[in-house]
């Protein structure tokens, strides 16, 4: 459940436009996907999620799509806005009691 | 509702000592409580899954008795970093799930420094 690399992958938009940020999961087994946002120092805070018997489900703003065929999961967030400058992670649960969490993309949002 | 809290948030110790932080769940019981660690920049790391009442699953490569947990009730969870070194620094998170539902609630992390 470690990430790879050294360093976050980083998205860098501007206030207004919309942001894509992708990740790819490992298991198959996975059942259930999450996304949470970190900002720095504190906890994740969860923002949508999904269940493997679908593949979208929308939020206010957010919108997650998962792609079980290639195990990726997309977040779309719409008219991007600073105060959602953070780290994102993506989680898969296998329907046991873990939740694993991906390496996470830092989202930069230009004013 | 669903809100963990974590004391102390920051915590600055001597090397050799050892440092206690607790994890509760303020207006649910939680049956299952997580720990993770976080190395700056990187992705959030677990360490062991605790059952009330029950012994703690470390998972592979965490150091059962480095790390030591407890899940003495429904609504706390300690993590006990014995003997701390400087690689032990490190962002600590817990989170806690109720039993038969799959959300997690985190709680704000603790910020361990280890002189």
């Amino acid at each position: 459940g470690e990430s790879v690399g050294l360093h976050l992958p980083t998205l860098s938009v501007q206030e207004g436009d919309n942001s894509i940020i992708n990740c790819a999961y490992s298991n198959s087994a996975s059942d259930y996907f999450i996304w949470y946002k970190q900002e720095s120092g504190k906890g994740p805070q969860f923002i949508i999620d999904i269940r493997s018997n679908m593949d979208k489900r929308q939020g206010q703003r957010v919108t997650v799509l998962l792609n079980k065929t290639v195990k990726h999961l997309s977040l779309q967030i719409a008219a991007t806005q600073p105060g959602d400058s953070a780290v994102y992670f993506c989680a898969e649960n296998d329907g046991g009691f873990k939740t694993i969490f991906g390496a996470g993309t830092r989202l930069f949002v230009k004013a | 509702g669903a809100v963990v809290s974590q004391h102390p948030s920051r915590v600055i110790c001597k090397s050799g000592t050892s440092v206690k932080i607790e994890c509760r769940s303020l207006d649910f019981q939680a049956t299952t409580m997580f720990w993770y660690r976080q190395f700056p920049k990187k992705s959030l790391m677990l360490m062991a899954t605790s059952n009330e009442g029950s012994k703690a699953t470390y998972e592979q490569g965490v150091e059962k008795d480095k790390f030591l947990i407890n899940h003495a009730s429904l609504t706390l969870s300690t993590l006990t970093v014995t003997s701390a070194h400087p690689e032990d620094s490190s962002f600590y998170i817990c989170s806690a799930r109720v039993g038969g539902k799959d959300e997690q609630f985190f709680g704000p992390g603790t910020r361990l420094t280890v002189l």
